[in-house]
């Protein structure tokens, strides 16, 4: 089993929809969960960034963490053809030894047509 | 913001070349990574340094070696390229050894090996 999962979709839904992003690990050591938005031929860039359970937002962006169930989720309120891409969800460990190197999901492809 | 710069975005080479594929940034932080991204496969890290002239191997170090004699600039080496080397190659960096800072990606390489 992979540490770190994500369903790979594609899921497509349509422009204004409310998009929900899972991902679950197994690895109860992780502290820290990422997502980073990767669009087509350009890197990954980090999109929100959290420590402790619980929600977390920044604009149409919702990002929860269960920690007792080992499940992230990030929300997209509104969604707009420009957040087409592929989002990956990526947990660290807390201050040890390697604790810098992240574990990332293979990502999900997200396509929000108009 | 952190700017990671990776020197080329497409390169094409031949089987047995020795390639080199370079990044820099200009934050100041100490540790960098190199990454492949191929569909299916998720991110892959394939070597990483958290200091100048220190190196560590990640899941995937075969073929591939690495060079940091400057803080800013991490290098990764194919010494001698093959087809199975097709592939996205991403720099990253992150500030410290410990705390919650995430990494930032350069834009990547795409690299073609014929």
């Amino acid at each position: 089993q992979k540490e770190v999962e994500q369903d790979p979709g594609p899921l497509s839904v349509p422009e204004g929809a409310i998009v929900s992003l899972n991902c679950t690990y197994s690895n109860s050591a992780f502290q820290y969960f990422m997502w980073y938005r990767q669009y087509s031929r350009k890197g990954p860039e980090l999109l929100m960034y959290t420590y402790s359970s619980g929600n977390k937002e920044d604009g149409r962006f919702t990002a929860q963490v269960d920690k007792s169930s080992k499940y992230i989720s990030l929300f997209i309120r509104d969604s707009q053809p420009s957040d087409s891409a592929t989002y990956l969800c990526a947990n660290r460990k807390g201050a040890s030894g390697g604790s810098y190197i992240p574990t990332f999901g293979r990502g999900t492809s997200l396509i929000v047509h108009p | 913001d952190v700017k990671v710069t990776q020197s080329s975005r497409y390169l094409v080479k031949r089987t047995g070349e020795k390639v080199f594929l370079e990044c820099v940034q200009d934050m100041d932080h100490e540790n960098m990574f190199w990454y492949r991204q191929d569909p299916g496969l998720g991110l892959r890290l394939i070597y990483f340094s958290y200091d100048v002239k220190m190196k560590e191997k990640g899941d995937i170090p075969e073929g591939y070696s690495v060079s940091r004699e400057k803080k800013e600039r991490f290098s990764l080496i194919l010494e001698s390229a093959s087809t199975n080397q097709t592939s996205m190659y991403l720099c990253a960096s992150t500030p410290g050894h410990s705390g919650g800072q995430p990494q930032h990606f350069g834009d990547g390489t795409r690299l073609s090996i014929l």
